[in-house]
């Protein structure tokens, strides 16, 4: 199975300041055949199932707002908020597409300072 | 809009059998990948497996052999059983849909179903 390792585990941020997670997977999730990165992220707040952000690592989902941005390739990811908002406080999951068993990081929880 | 419910028992014994139904509104099952999920009390994400509107099936080896999935187009639902379940299979339960650019995208979901397991 791959391993995802997500950094930090918690993270304070004041409200308008820029957030950084990062995720880290055992193997590279790059699909040479498309040359996409099969790493998606999830943000998931208190009582609510998971909602999807990010896919292909820097693809925005429909709706989500353009303060959440991600990068990097092959095993080293990155979610960044550019300017944190009350209701971003949640927890957040980074996941690979790549091969099956899907697996997931072990989420960063994210507060305001 | 497309929506997931899960139902079923929300108390499993021990060594017994769990089954959760998921129920998509919105839009046809069909052609799509559908994923179970779950979750642990405070814990993270653990996908379980998938199933295609065909039948065809993935299941997470850790669970493989106690795993099945199955899918009623007919309905609209698909469902989910896991045997001789212990105190460790104790988890909200997600369904969640996988898009049609990748399976392992999972865009929609359930609002989850707790499952515990006692006696």
């Amino acid at each position: 199975d791959i391993v995802m390792t997500q950094s930090p585990d918690s993270l304070a941020v004041s409200l308008g300041e820029r957030a950084t997670i990062n995720c880290k997977s055992s193997q590279s999730v790059l699909y040479s055949s498309n040359n996409k990165n099969q790493l998606a992220w999830y943000q998931q707040k208190p009582g609510q199932p998971p909602k999807l952000l990010i896919y292909w690592a820097s693809t925005r989902e429909s709706g989500v707002p353009d303060r959440f941005s991600g990068s990097g390739s092959g095993t080293d990811f990155t979610l960044t908020i550019s300017s944190l908002q009350a209701e971003d406080v949640a927890v957040y999951y980074c996941q690979q597409y790549y091969t099956s068993p899907h697996t997931f990081g072990q989420g960063t929880k994210l507060e305001i300072k | 809009q497309v929506q997931l419910q899960e139902s079923g028992p929300g108390l499993v014994k021990p060594s017994e059998t769990l089954s959760l139904t998921c129920t998509v509104s919105g839009d046809s099952i069909s052609n799509y990948y559908w994923s179970w999920i779950r979750q642990p009390a405070g814990k993270g994400l653990e996908w379980i497996g998938r199933i295609y509107t065909s039948g065809s099936t993935y299941y997470n080896p850790s669970l493989k052999s106690r795993v099945s999935m199955s899918v009623d187009t007919s309905k609209n639902q698909l469902s989910l059983k896991l045997s001789s379940v212990t105190a460790a299979d104790a988890a909200i339960y997600y369904c969640a849909r996988g898009t049609r650019a990748a399976a392992g995208i999972f865009d929609y979901w359930g609002q989850g179903t707790l499952v515990t397991v006692s006696s």
